[in-house]
């Protein structure tokens, strides 16, 4: 069974400074996505960056990349010049499909504050 | 943009009552899904639908139950609420891509509290 593990419960970082938060997960699957999500406190989750497995390339989104290394199961997020309105949950998730169902897995969240 | 909305942001109920959360979608997506929030846990899948009146069981369906009648609106129906049922829902919906479902676009929640 996959799972995805978020070994950081909570992080804080100063504005304008780079934080990383750490991802690892477990399949035996070769094609499957990588996913970034943030729930900002009492709003929406949005989707932050995602990552095709096939493809070896790192995502990067403006301010946010990751750092996605297959053999090592690890999908680590990297926020650069953080900015205050970064404060959220941050969720690491992981899917498949596999014979027209569709595998989720969410990780247990990181809660990112940003320091003025 | 999508926009998926959820009937209520909060919502209190009594033990043993029956509960429907409803959420809609306005961008023709074909996936929906229906998750719990719970700190220290994450998001776990209580259901999803990839059509109308189609529906599988997610991680955690026990309780639970779903109705799919029209593409844009799904909903979740506690059968006879319990204590342990109060939690965050979310919803959430996403295309049937080429290759796979994509990109979730989720609701703002329901808080429900279960007395």
């Amino acid at each position: 069974a996959q799972t995805v593990t978020q070994s950081q419960p909570e992080m804080s970082v100063q504005e304008a400074e780079t934080v990383t938060l750490s991802c690892t997960y477990d399949t035996s699957e070769n094609n499957y996505y990588l996913f970034w999500y943030k729930q900002p406190p009492s709003r929406q989750m949005i989707l932050v960056i995602r990552q095709e497995a096939y493809k070896q390339q790192n995502a990067t989104e403006n301010r946010f990349s990751v750092n996605f290394q297959k053999a090592a199961k690890s999908f680590s997020l990297k926020i650069s010049d953080s900015q205050l309105g970064d404060t959220a949950m941050y969720f690491c998730a992981f899917m498949k499909q596999s014979s027209g169902t569709y595998k989720y897995i969410f990780g247990t969240g990181t809660r990112l504050k940003v320091l003025a | 943009d999508v926009k998926v909305t959820q009937s209520s942001r909060y919502l209190v109920k009594r033990t043993g009552e029956k509960v429907f959360l409803e959420c809609v979608q306005d961008m023709d997506h074909e996936n929906m899904f229906w998750y719990r929030q719970d700190p220290g846990l994450g998001l776990r899948l209580i259901y999803f639908s990839y059509d109308v009146k189609m529906k599988e069981k997610g991680d955690i369906p026990e309780g639970y139950s779903v109705s799919r009648e029209k593409k844009e609106r799904f909903s979740l129906i506690l059968e006879s609420a319990s204590t342990n049922q109060t939690s965050m829902y979310l919803c959430a919906s996403s295309y049937l891509g080429t290759w796979g479902a994509d990109t979730q676009y989720f609701g703002p929640g329901t808080r429900l509290t279960v007395l």
